[in-house]
């Protein structure tokens, strides 16, 4: 089965750039899609198609997806960003959806 | 706003069997195929379960095969979840979560409920 791989933690000083990578085979030819989870609620789509924002999400919040990662960036980095990133994928060979493990993000 | 809200999470014994439900409104439910994402405690998210929004078509993870069954009905704008042969591996929060129609992803989640498998 498809595997997406995260770094388990990732941690930003306010104001500086994080960057969260979702490592699968080929993931470039796959379209990535991206959920943030703050503790205690459910997640909420942040990125989608590699490098789409759904309505109402920060500019700050961008994507990008090329060979075998992809990768979540947040600029500008805010106290209200720390939280839970997955990464997510349709595995066509499978008919199953995948996640990623998740990266914990904390601002210093 | 999309509203999804779960219900019927609990405590089961292992061996026991459950039904989720999924109530939803502010959106036409009939034409949206459907999920349920399951989190177990301090773990990362699952799919577990996939259907299309007639019905016809369902996918299942390795790991509820053959032991869970996804079902719907559109005249009740409401997702199921009929889980058997429960083990405590299925102990969870599991989450109705709505897919897009663009994409395969999950543009919508529910608040969701708890099940929990013990003796």
């Amino acid at each position: 089965s498809y595997v997406l791989t995260q770094p388990p933690s990732v941690s930003v000083a306010p104001g500086q750039t994080a960057r969260i990578t979702c490592g699968g085979n080929n993931i470039g030819t796959k379209s990535v899609h991206w959920y943030q989870q703050k503790p205690g609620q459910a997640p909420v789509l942040v990125v989608y198609d590699d490098g789409d924002r759904p309505s109402g999400i920060p500019e700050r919040f961008s994507g990008s997806n090329s060979g075998n990662t992809a990768t979540l960036t947040i600029s500008r980095v805010e106290a209200g960003d720390e939280a839970d990133y997955y990464c997510q994928v349709w595995d066509s060979s499978s008919y199953h959806y995948v996640f990623g493990t998740g990266t914990k993000v904390t601002v210093l | 706003e999309v509203q999804l809200v779960e219900s019927g999470g609990g405590l089961v014994q292992p061996g026991g069997s459950l039904r989720l439900s999924c109530a939803a409104s502010r959106f036409t439910f009939s034409s949206y195929e459907m999920n349920w994402v399951r989190q177990a405690p301090g773990k990362g998210l699952e799919w577990v379960s996939f259907i299309s929004s007639s019905g016809s078509t369902i996918y299942q993870a390795d790991s509820v095969e053959d032991r869970f069954i996804i079902s719907r009905d559109n005249a009740k704008n409401s997702l199921y979840l009929q889980m058997n042969s429960l083990r405590a591996e299925d102990t969870a929060v599991y989450y109705c979560a709505r897919d897009s129609d663009r994409f395969p992803l999950f543009d919508s989640w529910g608040q969701g409920t708890l099940v929990t498998v013990s003796s």
